[in-house]
């Protein structure tokens, strides 16, 4: 079974300031995704990483994906509070479309 | 309607209770998927169905029935539930063998299980 793993797990930033996640995976992949959960609410989709050396920018967050290390980063840049949220990265194997997710990311942006 | 919905939002149910959860996908996709988020513990894939074929079944107690009976709705049919079954139950749906396979997840429904 494909393991994916997430750290930090809680992550407390000030607001302003940037940090790193990081997603590790136990097997090949060549696609990653990464989603943000409200407290309460769905998955909403961020990024989608579909080759080695992706990157993918939105906003304060940018993504990339290293598929010979299997690790992802997403990167915060400038936190702000509307950014607190869960972040959750998936990875399916090469052959079939599971995916399998981290333990996310719970975020708190402090001001 | 757009996207991925669920129906109904919350629901609370005895163990004794017999309820169905519905999922409609209004995006053309052929795959859905239900998943269970319990509190601190990582979202579980319980079933997946590609064409209206299940292809995934992981080791989900027989107590949970999944029904897809076209590519645009999935139910889960439930029944005797137990307290442990209490979850966020969400639904998904994708396009594969085409496309970024990427998952679009409907709002959820909160079940309680008394």
């Amino acid at each position: 079974e494909l393991k994916v793993e997430q750290n930090p797990l809680f992550l407390s930033m000030q607001e302003g300031k940037n940090y790193t996640i990081y997603c590790n995976y136990s097997t090949t992949s060549d696609r990653l995704y990464w989603y943000r959960q409200d407290p309460g609410k769905s998955l909403e989709s961020l990024f989608v990483l579909l080759s080695n050396g992706a990157v993918k920018q939105e906003g304060r967050l940018m993504a990339s994906l290293d598929t010979k290390a299997r690790l992802s980063t997403l990167h915060i840049t400038a936190a702000v509070h509307d950014l607190s949220a869960t972040y959750f990265c998936a990875v399916p194997p090469n052959t079939g479309n599971q995916f399998y997710f981290g333990t996310g990311t719970s975020l708190t942006v402090i001001p | 309607e757009t996207g991925v919905t669920q129906t109904p939002r919350h629901l609370v149910m005895g163990m004794t209770n017999k309820k169905s959860l519905k999922c409609e996908q209004h995006l053309g996709h052929n795959a859905m998927y239900w998943y269970k988020q319990s509190a601190k513990k990582p979202l579980e894939l319980m079933f997946v169905y590609n064409f209206k074929e299940q292809t995934e079944n992981n080791s989900v107690p027989s107590r949970f029935s999944p029904e897809c009976p076209n590519s645009s709705h999935l139910f889960l049919h439930l029944h005797t539930l137990q307290p442990e079954d209490s979850a966020l139950y969400l639904c998904a749906s994708s396009q594969v063998w085409q496309g970024s396979y990427e998952q679009y997840f409907g709002p959820g429904t909160r079940l309680t299980v008394t």
